[in-house]
């Protein structure tokens, strides 16, 4: 079965620029969380969403978005990209909404946003 | 707020030592609480995972060690092999509710 897979690996923007990320999650998986890696926060979650409904929402400003598809796919949006966005953002998937209560997270490998 | 605290930051140990890794929480409504593993290039994995009714739990070569009434929980890695070296992040949850991670702990397995 393919893991959860993340377009592109790299992206390099400018600020005041917009970017989308992109997420296909395991098949059979209806929940997509997103999550921003970075070293000294470590993992901040941004939002969930789950049969293309978000389910929660982290606290992040409104500049970052996101939409999941009918076939589960996921999608996430930074609009006037800050210096301070640049990160690395994780996908996770997960068979029901969230990861517990046995339908554990897996995650992709991550986008690397540089904003410079 | 950090909703769960980890530390430390980073860990040398010695091939076949045992690094002790020890997170903290607040929110007592947290029933599940999961250690991911993380390698270089690679998204978060999730190696073990505990709910509050029980006060320990092994998985080959590691452990969680859970105290409730102290609000904290910790991994212990037996037989430290180098390729454990990862970045260790524990998590809590409640119920169908998001994640909450710690910061992380850089582990480092010298041969």
């Amino acid at each position: 079965k393919a893991g959860v897979t993340q377009t592109p690996r790299y992206l390099i923007k400018t600020r005041g620029q917009q970017v989308t990320l992109s997420c296909s999650p395991i098949s059979g998986h209806r929940s997509v969380s997103w999550y921003q890696q970075t070293p000294g926060q470590g993992l901040q979650f941004l939002f969930e969403y789950f049969s293309e409904t978000q389910r929660n929402k982290g606290n992040f400003p409104g500049r970052f978005s996101g939409r999941q598809f009918s076939n589960s796919r996921s999608e996430m949006n930074v609009s006037t990209l800050e210096l301070g966005d640049s990160a690395l953002y994780l996908c996770a998937s997960s068979l029901f909404s969230f990861g517990g209560r046995g339908s554990p997270l897996h995650f992709g490998n991550g986008t690397r946003l540089t904003v410079t | 707020q950090q909703q769960v605290k980890q530390s430390p930051q980073s860990l040398i140990v010695q091939k076949g030592g045992i690094p002790i890794i020890n997170c903290a929480y607040e929110n007592t409504a947290f029933d599940y609480f999961p250690w991911y593993q993380q390698f270089p290039g690679k998204g978060p994995a999730l190696l073990i995972a505990i709910r509050p009714d029980v006060s320990e739990k092994k998985e080959g070569r590691f452990t969680i060690s859970f105290n409730k009434s102290a609000k904290q929980f910790s991994l212990h890695i037996m037989d430290s092999q180098p390729g454990d070296s990862a970045t260790y992040f524990c998590a809590a949850s409640k119920g169908a509710n998001n994640l909450f991670f710690g910061t992380g702990t850089r582990l480092t397995v010298i041969p």
